[in-house]
């Protein structure tokens, strides 16, 4: 049974720069969140998608911005890159209400 | 505000000895309580969570955590560490029902085992 799996694990990209993050449920779940992780801090919730939309938003700015496809995977998209955008990005799945989230490795992202 | 606190930066255990990583938190209604275990450069992997019912809650590697209402607390311990449980644990809570629920992080604590 494969978990969360997400797409790529390390990527670096250059200031002003756009990048697409992509995230793909553990099976049977419906809903897919995002959380930033910067060096030494714990996650932050940025967004989650349920049904193709977004459900909730934590406190970032417009930069980011998410898509959630007909099959539940879900992407996350960042414009105008800054340095301080650089962290661990993980996407988290579960199914509606019930039972707890599961994680995926995450994508590290480098902006220089 | 709901929040979960986690009030050490760090904790250092020798081997074989008992360990416990404190977590307090701040929520409206019933809390949903959970533990994760971060290592380095991975993804975050479940450990235990309290929704209702006893207040010992059992989980993976020989983890258990202790629900107190009266304290808002939800403390994970363990009788007998290993080098191997080195890592960096967060607790968390879920606020919000349904598909608008999400998880709130605690800063995290870094749980060093020594042999």
């Amino acid at each position: 049974d494969a978990g969360v799996t997400q797409s790529p694990t390390h990527l670096i990209k250059t200031r002003g720069q756009q990048v697409t993050l992509r995230c793909s449920p553990k099976s049977g779940h419906d809903t897919v969140s995002w959380y930033q992780q910067a060096l030494g801090q714990g996650p932050q919730f940025i967004f989650q998608y349920y049904e193709e939309e977004e459900r909730q938003r934590g406190n970032f700015p417009d930069r980011f911005s998410g898509h959630q496809f007909p099959n539940y995977s879900s992407e996350l998209n960042v414009n105008a890159l800054l340095l301080g955008d650089s962290a661990l990005y993980l996407c988290a799945s579960s199914l509606g209400d019930r039972g707890g989230y599961t994680f995926g490795s995450g994508t590290r992202l480098t902006v220089v | 505000a709901q929040s979960v606190a986690q009030p050490e930066d760090q904790v250092n255990v020798a081997e074989g000895n008992p360990l416990t990583v404190k977590c307090t938190y701040s929520v409206s209604g019933n809390p949903y309580l959970f533990w994760y275990v971060q290592y380095p450069n991975r993804g975050l992997q479940f450990l235990l969570k309290y929704i209702t019912g006893d207040n010992l809650v059992k989980g993976s590697y020989g983890f258990e955590a202790e629900f107190n209402k009266s304290q808002t607390s939800f403390h994970l311990k363990k009788p007998s560490a290993l080098v191997s449980d080195s890592a960096l644990y967060f607790c968390a809570v879920r606020v919000g029902y349904s598909s608008a629920s999400k998880i709130i992080f605690g800063s995290g604590t870094r749980l060093s085992i020594r042999p």
